[in-house]
């Protein structure tokens, strides 16, 4: 298996473009995590999604951030519009199970100019 | 509600010398999961405790949940320059899916 795939690697943007990160989780893994990693707060997660269904999304910063799960094999992460201090890593993580380890991608490093 | 805390924030040790790391919650774990961050990489799970007072082992690495499930330790014996990178401790919220990171404890091995 190849892991979880996450797209694009780098993305730079200006302020007020909309950006759209993309995961693709591993094969038979029911749980999808989206989390954001900072040197200031860490890594945050965002929401996450069982069955394709999101059962959290309180770690959402605000109305400018959304994400989809249409299928089980793909996942999207929207931020429009973007700003300045959207800037940082984003890791897509997936799991078989509640509870079991999470495999994380290899993060999409955002930055908003 | 819930906070995961760990310490210390940041560790500098000399290759062969031992580095703990600490991980704190408020509230019972139901399970601790231990995770290595690599300079530019991404977090790769380590192991999961969930047993009071559980112990494992991992080569150099000891791995211990405390009797409470409200503490949790990773100590490295005799750490060499491949342990460098970041430790994170992760706990479960409410429910076994959305689990909580700790800050972190960033592990530097001078040669």
């Amino acid at each position: 298996d190849a892991g979880v795939i996450q797209s694009p690697r780098h993305e730079v943007t200006e302020m007020g473009q909309e950006v759209t990160l993309r995961c693709k989780p591993i094969s038979g893994h029911n749980s999808l995590f989206w989390y954001r990693q900072t040197m200031m707060r860490g890594l945050e997660l965002l929401i996450y999604f069982n069955n394709n269904v999101p059962i959290d999304d309180s770690g959402m910063p605000e109305d400018r951030f959304s994400a989809k799960m249409p299928n089980a094999s793909f996942s999207t992460l929207k931020i429009q519009p973007s700003e300045p201090r959207d800037s940082a890593v984003y890791f897509c993580a997936s799991s078989s199970q509640g509870g079991n380890e999470q495999f994380f991608g290899p993060g999409t490093r955002l930055t908003v100019l | 509600g819930q906070q995961v805390m760990q310490i210390p924030q940041y560790q500098h040790v000399q290759e062969g010398e031992d580095f703990t790391t600490y991980c704190n919650s408020s509230t019972t774990l139901s399970n601790i999961q231990w995770y290595k961050q690599r300079p530019g990489g991404h977090p790769v799970f380590l192991i999961q405790l969930v047993k009071s007072g559980e112990v494992k082992k991992q080569k150099r690495l000891t791995f211990q949940f405390g009797e409470a499930k409200k503490n949790s330790s990773l100590h490295i014996t005799a750490t060499q320059t491949t342990d460098v990178g970041t430790y994170f401790c992760a706990g479960p919220r409410y429910n076994f899916n959305k689990f909580y990171f700790g800050s972190g404890t960033k592990l530097n091995v001078k040669p």
